[in-house]
């Protein structure tokens, strides 16, 4: 199984600032990780694909990067609307999750 | 726009079989373009994928989960099924079904119906 470890497990950020989530595969994925946004009593919300594509619709602020082992999630100028829990996913072997990063306002 | 509908029993007891149904109006579950998976999540813990299915009937199933998993289409319906046998307290989780696309470079849900909770409880 390909284990998906993210970092940190929360952080707090005030609006304004730039937010960086790691994830960190335990095998090389190629560039299979996508990255998710979920909010309280709600769906994910699909935000990256393929490591550095931004799904249509959602705001440029977002931006993903990385290969093989290592990837992060950028948000460049976080917003009070994107306050919520972050997961990476791979789909390189099967498909499995990070354990979340949940982003609180300071 | 795409909608996707989780329907089912909120309760189950122990041993007993979970059985979901995601209904998807908007779009046609044939599309030979996507998959369709179910993607659960135990109260206040992470995601986990259960398994996928294309309409012809292809599955494949979280191989942690693959002993007491059903997946299955009804094309005529617009709707994916699925079954999880013998279940325990760990397997009450809020239950999603959501279109799996592949991409070319791995696969990715891109919708996703708003989540059924299933409580296992006598």
């Amino acid at each position: 199984d390909i284990q998906m470890t993210q970092s940190p497990s929360s952080l707090s950020a005030s609006v304004g600032d730039r937010v960086t989530i790691t994830c960190r595969a335990s095998q090389s994925i190629r560039n299979y990780l996508n990255w998710y946004q979920q909010k309280p009593g709600k769906a994910p919300k699909l935000l990256i694909y393929a490591a550095s594509s931004l799904q249509s619709g959602v705001p440029s602020r977002f931006s993903g990067s990385g290969s093989g082992t290592d990837f992060t999630l950028t948000i460049s100028s976080v917003q009070r609307e994107d306050f919520a829990t972050y997961y990476c996913q791979q789909s390189y072997n099967t498909k499995t999750f990070g354990q979340g990063t949940k982003v609180e306002i300071k | 726009q795409l909608q996707l509908q989780e329907s089912g029993p909120g309760l189950v007891k122990p041993s007993e079989t979970l059985s979901l149904t995601c209904t998807v109006s908007g779009g046609s579950i044939s599309s030979s373009s996507y998959y369709w998976g179910w993607i659960r999540q135990p109260p206040g813990k992470g995601l986990e994928w259960i398994g996928s299915i294309y309409y012809s009937g292809y599955t494949y199933y979280n191989p942690s989960l693959k002993s007491r998993l059903t997946i299955s289409v009804d094309t005529s319906k617009n709707q994916i099924s699925l079954k999880l046998s013998s279940v325990t307290a760990a397997d009450t989780a809020v239950y999603y079904c959501a279109r799996n696309v592949d991409g070319g470079f791995g696969d990715y849900f891109d919708y996703w119906g708003q989540g059924t909770l299933v409580t296992v409880s006598s």
